[in-house]
């Protein structure tokens, strides 16, 4: 069965750091080219970064560049964010996805993984 | 950026209606637009890629096109659930970007 879990999420202080993990199984994660996104309580969709699958191909948007860092370990078929500087406008539901075949559509999702930042 | 603009924001429907939802583009993206779903309490899931490729498991009753910018999805006859919140997202370039969602409600 294809599957991604997130984990990691929880109550962090402004200004602290998280680090999120997402395990994939079912499918060719190596080749598997992957995403974070979120979903603030109440809101739309946001995506936030992309790694390709040999790990050197990376992309952020604006609102975490420079703050947040994408990673994975295909030897434990694990996709990682690293979160820094946490803001209370980062409080949401973490996503990890998977680019499908084609049109890069987001094709397999997890269930995700809260994080609320918050004194 | 490429903004995407989904109309309308909200929209109720009897069983067996035709409902369509528009998503429009700030700029060109060729067919590099997609449809989900999303349940409450659930994530979001792929319905259409390239603007009118229906996903495995999709039922036929969905479907989507393309007029330059304007993107259409359409569900020919609502089913119960088919209730949700349906997003469009650009895949042409990054940031990938998602419209602000469209609320379909079963009457």
């Amino acid at each position: 069965e294809v599957q991604l879990v997130e984990s990691g999420g929880g109550l962090v202080q402004p200004g602290g750091s998280l680090r999120l993990s997402c395990a994939a199984s079912g499918f060719n994660f190596w080749e598997a080219e992957m995403n974070w996104i979120r979903q603030a309580p109440g809101k739309g969709l946001e995506w936030l970064s992309y790694i390709g699958g040999g790990g050197t191909t990376l992309n952020y948007a604006a609102s975490v560049r420079g703050r947040f860092t994408i990673s994975r370990d295909n030897a434990k078929n694990s996709l990682y964010l690293q979160m820094n500087d946490l803001r209370a406008e980062d409080t949401a539901l973490y996503y990890c996805a998977v680019f499908g075949d084609y049109f890069d559509a987001f094709d397999i999702w997890g269930q995700g993984t809260m994080v609320t930042v918050s004194s | 950026d490429i903004q995407m603009t989904q109309s309308p924001s909200s929209l109720s429907a009897s069983l067996g209606d035709r409902v369509s939802i528009s998503c429009r583009a700030s700029q060109s993206v060729v067919s590099y637009l997609n449809w989900y779903q999303q349940k409450p309490g659930q994530a979001p899931k792929l319905l259409i890629y390239g603007a009118s490729n229906l996903q495995r498991g999709v039922p036929p009753r969905f479907s989507g096109t393309r007029s330059g910018t304007d993107f259409t999805l359409t569900i020919t006859s609502v089913q119960p659930e088919d209730f949700g919140i349906y997003y469009c997202q650009q895949s042409f370039s990054s940031p990938r970007t998602f419209g602000q969602g469209t609320r379909l409600d079963i009457k």
